[in-house]
């Protein structure tokens, strides 16, 4: 079935890297996606990740996918307090008609 | 290039009410999604077309929930009628088309509160 699961909460010292992380279910799905929610805000795409590569940078991001287990990661360099925002892990479920499934999200708390 | 409009911002109604939502897409984009995101949680897709027809909406209560889209472009999504736990946002997005590299533009969403 279609589930992708992150733990709920981060919190991590400004300056510091941060490691949030994702499983997913479906392991045929050709793209996976980290996007960004602020307060009040909707969900903006920070980076995506094709199924045939198993590291992307994107300057300060990084995205590393492990497809034997089904899990993603997205590790933020130089944490700043900008960063304060729900993350949220997708993926295209291709059962049927490709649809884009969301995790319930990874609060990250950035402190001084 | 101006982005996915959400109407209302904001809506307060009392339970057994009616309401309709309103999403107008980027131009040319052929995939719409509705999704609703409850307070904590991910967003769940509820719907999803592609120009003016339904992919998906397995996870749409068709006995209470309805949505179409006019001439592939503008879409609608009304609640008749809503229960207390159809509080949440929701959301609308596009895309040029999906299971590609395109990414899905959302709409800021529309909060609803059934009191």
């Amino acid at each position: 079935g279609e589930d992708v699961e992150q733990s709920l909460f981060l919190s991590v010292r400004e300056g510091d890297s941060s490691v949030i992380n994702c499983t997913y279910t479906d392991s045929s799905s050709t793209y996976l996606y980290w996007y960004k929610q602020e307060p009040g805000a909707g969900l903006q795409l920070l980076t995506y990740i094709f199924s045939n590569m198993d590291m992307k940078q994107d300057q300060r991001l990084t995205v590393l996918l492990n497809k034997k287990d089904k899990h993603l990661s997205l590790r933020i360099a130089d944490t700043q307090t900008g960063d304060s925002a729900i993350y949220f892990c997708a993926e295209i479920f291709s059962g049927g008609y490709n649809k884009l499934i969301f995790g319930a999200g990874t609060r990250l708390a950035v402190h001084p | 290039e101006a982005g996915v409009a959400q109407s209302p911002r904001y809506k307060i109604i009392e339970k057994r009410q009616s309401v309709a939502f309103w999403c107008n897409p980027i131009s040319g984009h052929a995939t719409l999604y509705w999704y609703q995101q409850i307070l904590g949680q991910g967003p769940k897709l509820l719907i999803q077309f592609q120009n003016n027809g339904v992919v998906d909406d397995s996870q749409l209560p068709k006995d209470r929930f309805s949505a179409e889209r006019l001439k592939g472009v503008d879409s609608t999504l009304k609640i008749q009628p809503a229960k207390l736990e159809d509080s949440a946002v929701y959301l609308c997005a596009s895309s040029l088309e999906i299971g590609r590299a395109t990414e899905a533009f959302f709409g800021q969403g529309t909060r609803l509160t059934v009191v």
